[in-house]
């Protein structure tokens, strides 16, 4: 599975968007585009995954650069509960089970 | 409630000691894992199981066994309890092997050997 690199940490105000960032240079054609969180303690939560089109679920946006390349989460409207790491992975699925889990970003929604 | 039932969730044990952390899911998943996950670190694949029957290693498995004798059940044994086996376990299965519904994972067991 190719490597991904995301920002350490970020911050965000309650009720603001939450824009997080993830590079994913090497990806190939048949891998998707994962995102988890884990909160405090808890174990990691699938959030939203996407191959080449922009997706949106009830919890979180994800848009994909048009050469894969990158990605974005977007939080529309992140609370004191998104507070969390967020992992993004890259992974094909088919034939490989392991989910290389990176250390993430931590995200810090501020009142 | 549908999900991924982990016990027990705290554990204690000397060093030598065997114990078995347990695994179980209703949503009748085909896959399951065990994951480790260490101060600072992101999660570290075990083991994992494609179905009943079916085991392999995953990145980390030396002193841990496996079994996957029924669809919902996925127990990791330690053999012979280790200092650096002082980790926080997560279990976690899938629908199936496009994983298109993401992995649930249990609330995880918090083991310190000493």
């Amino acid at each position: 599975d190719a490597k991904t690199t995301q920002p350490p940490s970020m911050d965000c105000a309650e009720g603001r968007a939450a824009n997080l960032p993830c590079n994913h240079s090497t990806i190939s054609g048949n891998e998707y585009v994962y995102w988890y969180r884990q909160i405090h303690s808890q174990g990691p939560q699938y959030i939203i995954h996407g191959l080449k089109n922009n997706e949106t679920n009830e919890m979180a946006s994800l848009i994909i650069t048009e050469d894969r390349k990158s990605s974005t989460l977007i939080l529309p409207h992140a609370t004191l509960r998104d507070t969390a790491v967020y992992y993004c992975i890259v992974h094909s699925g088919a034939g490989s089970y392991q989910l290389t889990f990176g250390k993430g970003t931590k995200l810090s929604v501020i009142p | 409630n549908a999900g991924v039932t982990q016990t027990p969730k705290f554990q204690v044990l000397k060093t030598g000691q065997s114990m078995t952390l347990q695994c179980a899911q209703d949503m009748n998943h085909e896959y399951m894992s065990w994951y480790r996950q260490d101060p600072g670190m992101g999660l570290r694949l075990i083991h994992y199981s494609v179905g009943a029957g079916i085991t392999d290693q995953g990145e980390v498995p030396n002193g841990y066994n496996v079994s996957r004798s029924t669809t919902e059940d996925f127990p990791l044994r330690l053999l012979s309890a280790a200092p650096s086996q002082t980790s926080v376990y997560f279990c976690a299965s899938s629908y199936g092997q496009t994983f298109s519904d993401g992995y649930t994972f249990g609330s995880g067991t918090r083991l310190t050997v000493v």
